[in-house]
């Protein structure tokens, strides 16, 4: 079955610099990636997504990147706040299975 | 809408105690599922449903059963509960098809079992 791999487990950044997370599948069939954020006591929540027609998709100072080749996506934030700390989820799933597979999660710091 | 309805919040039951952890959504979606989340392994998938009458092994079912008569509600029940259940349970929802807008998830459960 699918396997998601994601890295850094975490990652700690000054405030306005970049972050990257990386995620590997194992599933070539795989061609939907969506991205959650997920705040500290609350619930996991969609913050970009890409389909694997597609190499790169932007939305403000979030962007997602699509290797099929070598079945890798990852997450860039730009211009990082205090706000965007949070644990990050990438995830693959394949066609209309209705299964949709999780990485194990990146702890973002954003120092001030 | 509602949205995703996660009931109860939070539930601290005995070890070989059973219960059902109620998951009901209001949006007329046809994929539902069911993971748990503990600490630095992420969100791992239990059971998952395509539609009602529908439902599929996730990454990690054993000691957990699903059920999925209706479209709107998809509960999971503990069949004899473990300390190793211990842990946050989330569902999720998203609409048919090809997974377009991906899963909106519940406020989750926080199960303890002593």
């Amino acid at each position: 079955g699918e396997n998601v791999e994601q890295h850094p487990s975490t990652l700690s950044v000054q405030e306005g610099d970049s972050a990257v997370i990386k995620c590997t599948y194992s599933d070539s069939a795989s061609n939907y990636f969506p991205w959650y954020k997920q705040e500290l006591g609350k619930r996991p929540q969609l913050i970009i997504d890409i389909r694997s027609n597609v190499g790169e998709k932007k939305d403000q100072r979030i962007a997602v990147t699509l290797n099929k080749t070598a079945k890798h996506f990852s997450l860039h934030i730009t211009e990082t706040q205090p706000e965007d700390s949070a644990v990050y989820f990438c995830a693959a799933s394949t066609g209309n299975t209705g299964k949709l597979i999780f990485g194990q999660g990146t702890t973002l710091q954003v120092k001030p | 809408n509602a949205g995703v309805t996660q009931t109860p919040k939070f539930q601290v039951l005995k070890t070989g105690q059973s219960m059902t952890l109620q998951c009901a959504q209001d949006m007329n979606h046809e994929y539902m599922s069911w993971y748990r989340q503990d600490p630095g392994m992420g969100l791992r998938l239990i059971h998952y449903s395509v539609g009602a009458g529908i439902t599929d092994q996730g990454e990690v079912p054993n000691g957990y059963n699903v059920s999925r008569s209706t479209t709107e509600d998809f509960p999971l029940r503990l069949l004899s509960a473990a300390p190793s259940q211990t842990s946050v349970y989330f569902c999720a929802s998203s609409p048919t098809g090809s997974l377009n807008y991906g899963y909106t998830f519940g406020s989750g459960t926080r199960l303890t079992v002593v």
